[in-house]
């Protein structure tokens, strides 16, 4: 089985900052990982497909890269809607998700 | 536009039985993958089960084989999960989701609003 470990586990920062989130493969999945985020009570919504390809809809500010075991989740001027939970998910085997991120207001 | 709804959550002793439902639409139901994802109060996301488009695949969570199935009937666009010997610490919100694209084993671009499982004595 493919583990997932997402670092960190929570993010403060400030409206306005960069941020980033890692996922690390305990072994290759190519390109086959998403990014979601979760709203407190919402179910997931897709940002980021295939590690690299943002979902139709979603703000550029967002954006993915990475391949084989690590990938990485940058958001670039963080919006007050952005404060909320992420998670990644790899499809190369099975599926997994990451242990999600938890931004929170600094 | 894609609609999932599930159905069937409720508060259950240890050890019963539960069958959840997920009602799609607005999509080719028989052409998509299906899986269940849940997420125990204040935890993260955790896949449990996956049925192919045709239901010839099935794949679970080691959490979960053995004492969960799951199942579709494509003609009323439908996918079960039947949990078996339930344990306390799979109390969790359910979700079904649907797969990107058809036939393939993909990401998930849809999901329903979940349904809320409880075991308790």
């Amino acid at each position: 089985d493919i583990q997932m470990t997402q670092s960190p586990s929570t993010l403060s920062a400030s409206v306005g900052d960069r941020v980033t989130i890692t996922c690390r493969a305990s072994q290759s999945i190519s390109r086959w990982l998403a990014w979601y985020q979760q709203r407190p009570g919402k179910a997931p919504k897709v940002l980021i497909y295939k590690a690299s390809t943002l979902e139709t809809g979603v703000p550029s500010r967002f954006s993915g890269s990475g391949s084989g075991t690590e990938f990485t989740l940058t958001i670039s001027g963080l919006q007050p809607d952005d404060f909320t939970s992420y998670y990644c998910l790899q499809y190369s085997s099975d599926w997994t998700f990451g242990q999600g991120t938890k931004v929170e207001i600094k | 536009q894609v609609q999932l709804v599930e159905s069937g959550g409720d508060v259950v002793q240890p050890g019963r039985s539960l069958r959840l439902s997920c009602a799609a639409s607005g999509f080719t139901f028989t052409s998509y993958g299906i899986h269940w994802v849940r997420q125990a109060p204040g935890k993260g996301l955790e896949w449990v089960a996956a049925i192919s488009y045709d239901g010839s695949n099935k794949n679970f969570a080691d959490s979960v084989r053995g004492r969960f199935s799951v199942s579709r009937d494509n003609s009323q666009n439908t996918v079960f999960l039947q949990m078996n010997s339930l344990r306390v610490d799979d109390s969790a919100m359910y979700y079904c989701a649907k797969e990107r694209l058809p036939g393939m084993r993909d990401y998930f671009d849809s999901w329903g609003q979940g349904t809320l499982v409880t075991v308790s004595s």
